[in-house]
């Protein structure tokens, strides 16, 4: 069965600094991953997401992602973090044959501070 | 830039009430979906919708729970008999395809809290 696994439900970095927000998958078939974010009183806004072409996918607000099959990971990063980057983020699987049903995980929720 | 609506923002009931949670999903998406997070916990897919039928659903998605397209732009949800752990925060979604690489537009949601 697919499963996603976020470590760390709070992640608090400093302005400047930067954010590695991890995700693991569990797949017995080539997953499709996806990141999304969640602002307060929002709704889930897709950030990036990897479709087994390139590996390091970018993203918006100069995050990206890199996929690891050997790690079976795809966790999300921003060389410097901003104030405005505080939120949810969520990583999601789908795959083939399940209709477009994303999977998530937990989620982490990321702090700024100055 | 279009985006999905959802109304009420949040919806207070009492136990054993019906609910009905719309959505408008963006207007050239054939594919619609719920989810759900209960606090604290993970979004949970419901069920996904085309073509006006249920595509697939989750073992949450039991007999007091049904989905609508009752017009060519709303999309419900309907729990017939809620209880007190339906209470969540209810997604709607949309697509414009059904390939798993297809990007799912979310609504902000609407908090569901039964007493």
């Amino acid at each position: 069965a697919q499963s996603v696994t976020q470590l760390g439900s709070h992640v608090s970095v400093s302005e400047g600094a930067l954010v590695l927000l991890r995700c693991n998958y569990s797949s017995s078939v080539p997953p499709y991953l996806f990141w999304y974010v969640q602002y307060p009183n929002q709704g889930l806004q897709l950030l990036l997401k990897y479709t087994s072409a390139a590996t390091l996918v970018k993203g918006i607000n100069g995050f990206e992602a890199e996929f690891k099959k050997s790690e079976t990971s795809f966790h999300l990063t921003k060389p410097s973090a901003h104030m405005s980057d505080a939120a949810e983020y969520f990583c999601a699987v789908s795959f083939s044959g399940g209709y477009n049903k994303l999977i998530f995980g937990a989620g982490t929720r990321l702090a700024v501070h100055p | 830039e279009p985006e999905v609506t959802q109304t009420p923002s949040h919806q207070v009931t009492q136990m054993g009430q019906e609910v009905i949670l719309r959505c408008v999903p963006i207007s050239n998406h054939l594919y619609f979906y719920w989810y759900r997070q209960i606090l604290g916990q993970k979004v949970e897919f419901l069920v996904s919708f085309y073509n006006n039928e249920i595509s697939e659903k989750s073992e949450i998605f039991d007999d007091q729970f049904s989905v609508e397209r009752p017009d060519g732009s709303n999309f419900t949800l309907k729990i017939r008999s809620t209880k007190l752990e339906d209470s969540a925060m209810y997604f709607c979604a949309s697509s414009e395809g059904l390939a798993p690489y297809n990007e799912q537009f979310f609504g902000p949601g609407t908090r569901l809290t039964v007493l």
